[in-house]
């Protein structure tokens, strides 16, 4: 138990559903962050707030769009995926953005399949 | 671009030494992290360097050579709980972690 929790945990979609994943950090931390990670691949970042203000969007495909109403939620909203889409996406925190020793406390994740 | 390399897979037998390594190309380096992410869980962290030389936090340590651009997780008396992706991350000069693929360690008995 790290203090991140996500929900689902589990998503199975079409490429026509609208869905969200949630997730909640009971850590008073500032920075939240969204990652994708796909089989033998490296982490991707994709999204990062600070202090419920975006501070860094990766290249990321207007299909998958955050939402930080406060500092101790997120949200990824998707829409229209694909089939690559499919992944485990990630939700960490931090106390704040980058620096120091500062570690990343990451939720237990969502398993997406796109249909 | 930036880069780190892990191995892909590695298998060790309960009770053994086994050392992860972990190369990296970055531009610039403000410091090195090791997660440890059993089969469908959360990373967790394991340890931090910023200057060289050997971290040591019970049975695991951790080794950092900046100049060589090269870290090494070092997991002693294995156990079987230890089968885990083991996966290393470097902060570059903008801040960002750029991370490895990830090392999947099998412990044997």
């Amino acid at each position: 138990e790290t203090g991140v929790t996500q929900t689902p945990r589990h998503l199975v979609m079409g490429m026509t559903n609208k869905k969200s994943l949630k997730c909640e950090q009971h850590l008073g931390h500032n920075a939240m962050y969204w990652y994708k990670q796909s089989a033998k691949k490296p982490l991707e970042l994709m999204f990062v707030y600070s202090l419920e203000e975006r501070v860094e969007n990766n290249s990321v495909p207007s299909r998958f769009s955050p939402e930080c109403p406060n500092s101790s939620h997120l949200f990824l909203h998707l829409h229209t995926l694909q089939p690559e889409d499919s992944a485990l996406y990630l939700c960490a925190s931090t106390p704040q953005v980058g620096r120091g020793p500062d570690t990343q406390y990451f939720g237990p994740g969502t398993r997406l399949t796109v249909l | 671009g930036q880069n780190i390399d892990q191995p892909t897979e590695m298998t060790a037998t309960e009770g053994a030494i086994v050392q992860i390594n972990c190369t990296y190309q970055t531009s610039g380096f403000n410091g090195l992290f090791w997660y440890q992410q059993h089969a469908g869980e959360a990373p967790t962290f394991l340890s931090y360097n910023v200057l060289d030389g050997l971290e040591e936090k019970g049975r695991f340590s951790s080794f950092l050579s900046r100049s060589k651009g090269y870290s090494y997780l070092l997991l002693k008396e294995l156990q079987m709980k230890d089968s885990a992706s083991y996966l290393c991350a470097v902060r570059d000069s903008n801040y960002q972690l750029i991370w490895g693929a990830g090392t999947k360690l099998i412990i044997k008995p």
